[in-house]
């Protein structure tokens, strides 16, 4: 089974700009994730998608926004991009029911310049 | 909202010896997983733990969760330059399904 490929890997973008970021989940997967990860915050939680609908919600501006399309594929989308918003994002898949578990991407590592 | 603490943030031990790693969560959880970020890497699922007071092992990996399902453990025995790279717990519960909760992790460095 393929595992869950996130793309780009690497971007660089300008103050401003926005950004585009794919996920494409483990088969069978219906619920994906996102996370920032810095050295400074750690990992935290953006949101989550299961069968096109966002089911949670982390404590982030509202540049920041994500979608899912019937083939469980996912995107986040990030507006008006900020210095900050240099991280290393990465997607997590799940299956739907019972335990939660997230098995992740490689992640793309958005530098902002 | 849940907070989970991780410690000890930095672990450097000498090959051979034991390290241990605790978590705590401000709330009760579901469930709790252990995940490891080798420097460079992705978090890469290590383990889950459901049930109050479980311990699992993996070869030379013991993780525990507590009886209150707030706190958890890991501890490596004999660590190896292998197992070098950050170690994080990560916490489900309450109705958000689909979200976890990371503790801010545990470099663990190795000297050979």
């Amino acid at each position: 089974k393929a595992g869950v490929t996130q793309t780009p890997r690497y971007l660089i973008k300008t103050r401003g700009q926005q950004v585009t970021l794919s996920c494409s989940p483990i088969s069978g997967h219906r619920s994906v994730s996102w996370y920032q990860q810095t050295p400074g915050q750690g990992l935290q939680f953006l949101f989550e998608y299961f069968s096109e609908t966002q089911r949670n919600k982390g404590n982030f501006p509202g540049r920041f926004s994500g979608r899912q399309f019937s083939n469980s594929r996912s995107e986040m989308n990030v507006s008006t991009l900020e210095l900050g918003d240099s991280a290393l994002y990465l997607c997590a898949s799940s299956f739907s029911q019972g335990v939660f578990l997230a098995f992740f991407g490689q992640g793309t590592r958005l530098t902002v310049v | 909202g849940q907070q989970v603490m991780q410690i000890p943030q930095y672990q450097h031990v000498q090959e051979g010896e034991d390290f241990t790693t605790y978590c705590n969560s401000s709330t009760t959880l579901s469930n709790i997983q252990w995940y490891k970020q080798r420097p460079g890497g992705h978090p890469v699922f290590l383990i889950q733990l459901v049930k109050s007071g479980e311990v699992k092992k993996q070869k030379r990996l013991t993780f525990q969760f507590g009886e209150a399902k707030k706190n958890s453990s890991l501890h490596i025995t004999a660590t190896q330059t292998t197992d070098v790279g950050t170690y994080f717990c990560a916490g489900a519960g309450g109705t958000s399904y689909g979200k976890l909760t990371f503790g801010q992790g545990t470099i663990l460095t190795v000297h050979p």
